[in-house]
C-alpha cells in the first residue's frame, strides 16, 4: 500500500511568488491535513479537508489556501510569498472519520524562499 | 534539522538502555494522542496511539502511558538502538486537528 506523497520534494521561490504544493493521500483516506514545520515554531497546523471541504484551519493568513478533489488528493497554495514563509511542509492523510484517527504524514515540500 | 532554532529538550541514552520521553498537553479535552518520530530530512513517522479512555498501550518496544489527571504523556523505548536517534513529538488531536509538542531530541550513545 503506498503511503503518503508529497510533489515537489523540493522548491525555490522568489518573494512576491506563489506556489503550489500536491499531497496524494493514502489510498481510501479522505481527510488531508497540512502542516508548517520551521526551527522557530515547530509543526503548526494549517488546514484539513474531507470529502472536498475544509473541515479545519489553524491560524494561517489568507495567503494560505489549499483544496482537495475528487479523489481526495489535495493541494496548498501560497501566494505572495515571503522569506518567513520557508519551511518543511507536511501533509498527513487519515481515515477521517471519528473512529478512526491514525493520521500518516508524507516527506514534505522543502520550500526555500529567496 | 527542522527543529535545530527551537530550544528542544534533550535526551542521551546509552545503546541497550531504556528510554522515558516526556509530553505535557494542554487540553483536557484532546481524546486520542500519537507519539511521532522524525528523522533528519524525512516527515514524521507513526509510532504508537492512545485513546483517551486507556492509559497505557503497548507496541513493539515502545509503550505510552497517559495520565489524564496531569495532562502527560510518555513514550518509553526498551533496549535503545543508534536508528532510535531522531526527535519524537507527541501530538493531541481535538477534532480532526492535531497540536504537538515541540520534540525531544534522542541521542543514542554507543
Amino acid at each position: 500500500k503506498a503511503g503518503v506523497t508529497q510533489t515537489p520534494r523540493y522548491l525555490i521561490k522568489t518573494r512576491g511568488q506563489q506556489v503550489t504544493l500536491s499531497c496524494s493521500p493514502i489510498s481510501g483516506h479522505r481527510s488531508v491535513s497540512w502542516y508548517q514545520q520551521t526551527p522557530g515554531q515547530g509543526l503548526q497546523f494549517l488546514f484539513e479537508y474531507f470529502s472536498e471541504t475544509q473541515r479545519n484551519k489553524g491560524n494561517f493568513p489568507g495567503r494560505f489556501s489549499g483544496r482537495q478533489f475528487s479523489n481526495s488528493r489535495s493541494e496548498m497554495n501560497v501566494s505572495t510569498l515571503e522569506l518567513g514563509d520557508s519551511a518543511l511542509y507536511l501533509c498527513a492523510s487519515s481515515l477521517g472519520t471519528r473512529g478512526d484517527k491514525e493520521a500518516f504524514f508524507g516527506q514534505g515540500t522543502r520550500l526555500t524562499v529567496v | 534539522g527542522e527543529n535545530v532554532g527551537l530550544h528542544l529538550p534533550t535526551l542521551s541514552v546509552q545503546e541497550g538502555d531504556n528510554s522515558i520521553i516526556n509530553c505535557a498537553y494542554s487540553n483536557s479535552a484532546s481524546d486520542y494522542f500519537i507519539w511521532y518520530k522524525q528523522e533528519s530530512g524525512k516527515g514524521p513517522q507513526f509510532i504508537i496511539d492512545i485513546r483517551s479512555n486507556m492509559d497505557k498501550r503497548q507496541g513493539q518496544r515502545v509503550t505510552v502511558l497517559l495520565n489524564k489527571t496531569v495532562k502527560h504523556l510518555s513514550l518509553q523505548i526498551a533496549a535503545t538502538q543508534p536508528g532510535d536517534s531522531a526527535v519524537y513529538f507527541c501530538a493531541e488531536n481535538l477534532t480532526e486537528k492535531l497540536t504537538f509538542g515541540t520534540g525531544t531530541r534522542l541521542t543514542i550513545i554507543p
